[in-house]
């Protein structure tokens, strides 16, 4: 089955900061990768996703790049603010049911 | 448009007892589906409904677990008899489409067994 690996656990950057996470995956046939975003209290958003013919999406402040050969995909956050502290996940899917298998997820403090 | 609800929030139980566990998918969603996310871990399929069938229960972790959505609205997941292992943040998502690309999560019911 698909394994999603996820760096790093915990992220701390300054208000202002860009932010990065990682993920690699082990499916080839995956084809669809959403990343979510949780805050305090509340379950997983759907903050941007991307599918296999596409290698990069972006979306105000935030994108994502997907490099198929090495079966890994980035989630990029730009200009940081204290709002984005949450915890992210990423995530791969493939075609039929599209049921992801997600990364253990990274700790994001945004400080002012 | 009111979200995914789940209920309780929080339930705190001793090995051995049962919990049942609520969702509400949003209105008009056919698929529904439960995940457990263990301390710390990732999120884990348990399964997926579509109206009132069981698309895929591959997650489940064996047969304490059982889930329900009768009628095709609302879905219950109960642990009987609860385990130390089952302590967990238990997930309930829907989507609208057949294939469910896109899936709405609820907030979540922390579960924890003593």
């Amino acid at each position: 089955g698909e394994n999603v690996e996820q760096h790093p656990s915990t992220l701390s950057v300054q208000e202002g900061d860009s932010a990065v996470i990682k993920c690699t995956y082990s499916d080839s046939a995956s084809n669809y990768f959403p990343w979510y975003k949780q805050e305090l209290g509340k379950g997983p958003q759907l903050i941007i996703d991307i599918r296999s013919n596409v290698g990069e999406k972006k979306d105000q402040r935030i994108a994502v790049t997907l490099n198929k050969t090495a079966k890994h995909f980035s989630l990029h956050i730009t200009e940081t603010q204290p709002e984005d502290s949450a915890v992210y996940f990423c995530a791969a899917s493939k075609g039929g049911s599209y049921i992801p298998t997600f990364g253990r997820g990274t700790s994001l403090i945004v400080h002012p | 448009e009111a979200g995914v609800t789940q209920f309780p929030s929080h339930s705190v139980i001793e090995k051995g007892q049962t919990v049942t566990l609520r969702c509400d998918p949003i209105s008009g969603h056919d698929n529904l589906y439960w995940y457990r996310r263990v301390m710390g871990k990732e999120i884990k399929f348990l399964l997926h409904f579509v109206k009132e069938s069981k698309q895929d229960e591959s997650g489940m972790p064996n047969n304490r677990f059982l889930a329900e959505r009768t009628g095709g609205t609302y879905s219950t997941l109960k642990v009987q008899p609860a385990e130390l292992e089952d302590s967990g943040v238990y997930f309930c998502a829907s989507s609208p489409t057949r294939q469910g690309v896109t899936q709405y999560f609820g907030p979540g019911t922390r579960l924890t067994v003593l």
